[in-house]
């Protein structure tokens, strides 16, 4: 069965930095590529960032560009999401995704970790 | 960036009856489309991709249908598990944009 399952969510005030994991189960994690996707308060998604199978590919959201970084470690199965200098519009529940091959699509997700940036 | 602009923003709809849910992007996208059902304290799951094929393990009451700019999510009867939120998102172009979602409720 496949898990994603987001760990590293909390209380940050604006400014400050926080380090988001994603642990993989249930399939190769190194055969896919990943994505974090972000839902604001009562708001839309929103995807932040994507990792290619070996991590030399990544990309961001122009919201988070050069704040955000996003990398895999596929000896442990984990992806993770450096965030710094974190702003109040940065709170949301972000959630990890597989992406379907081919497609561009997320067809596995985590269950979301909330962040709160405030102060 | 692309996009999504998803109608109604709320639809009313009775257990039994048929949803119809639009989908429009700013520019061609083919027809790689995605939708997502997302139910209240829940992550989204992936209904259809590729326009108008299903998931795995997903109803024959969902279907998609569409290319170019305009794609459209029908549930053929609406069941009790069925209100939620629907997103549809480009899966073309990065960023790949998300609709603003539309909520189907009980009528």
């Amino acid at each position: 069965e496949v898990q994603l399952v987001e760990s590293g969510g909390g209380l940050v005030q604006p400014g400050g930095s926080l380090r988001l994991s994603c642990a993989a189960s249930g399939f190769t994690f190194g055969n896919y590529w990943m994505y974090w996707v972000r839902q604001g308060p009562g708001k839309g998604l929103v995807l932040v960032s994507h990792i290619s199978t070996d991590g030399s590919g990544t990309n961001y959201a122009d919201s988070v560009k050069g704040r955000f970084t996003v990398s895999r470690d596929n000896a442990k199965n984990t992806l993770y999401l450096q965030m710094n200098s974190l702003r109040a519009e940065d709170t949301a529940v972000y959630y990890c995704t597989r992406d379907l091959p081919g497609v561009g699509a997320s067809d596995f997700w985590g269950q979301g970790t909330l962040v709160t940036v405030s102060s | 960036e692309i996009v999504m602009t998803q109608s109604p923003a709320t639809l009313s709809v009775s257990p039994g009856e048929r949803a119809t849910l639009s989908c429009r992007a700013s520019q061609s996208i083919s027809t790689k489309l995605a939708w997502y059902q997302q139910k209240p304290g829940q992550a989204p799951r992936l209904l259809i991709y590729g326009a108008s094929t299903r998931a795995t393990g997903i109803p024959a009451r969902f279907s998609g249908s569409g290319s170019g700019t305009e794609f459209t999510l029908t549930i053929s009867s609406l069941q009790s598990e069925d209100f939620a939120v629907y997103y549809c998102q480009q899966c073309d172009y990065w960023p790949r944009t998300f609709g603003q979602g539309t909520k189907v409720e009980i009528k």
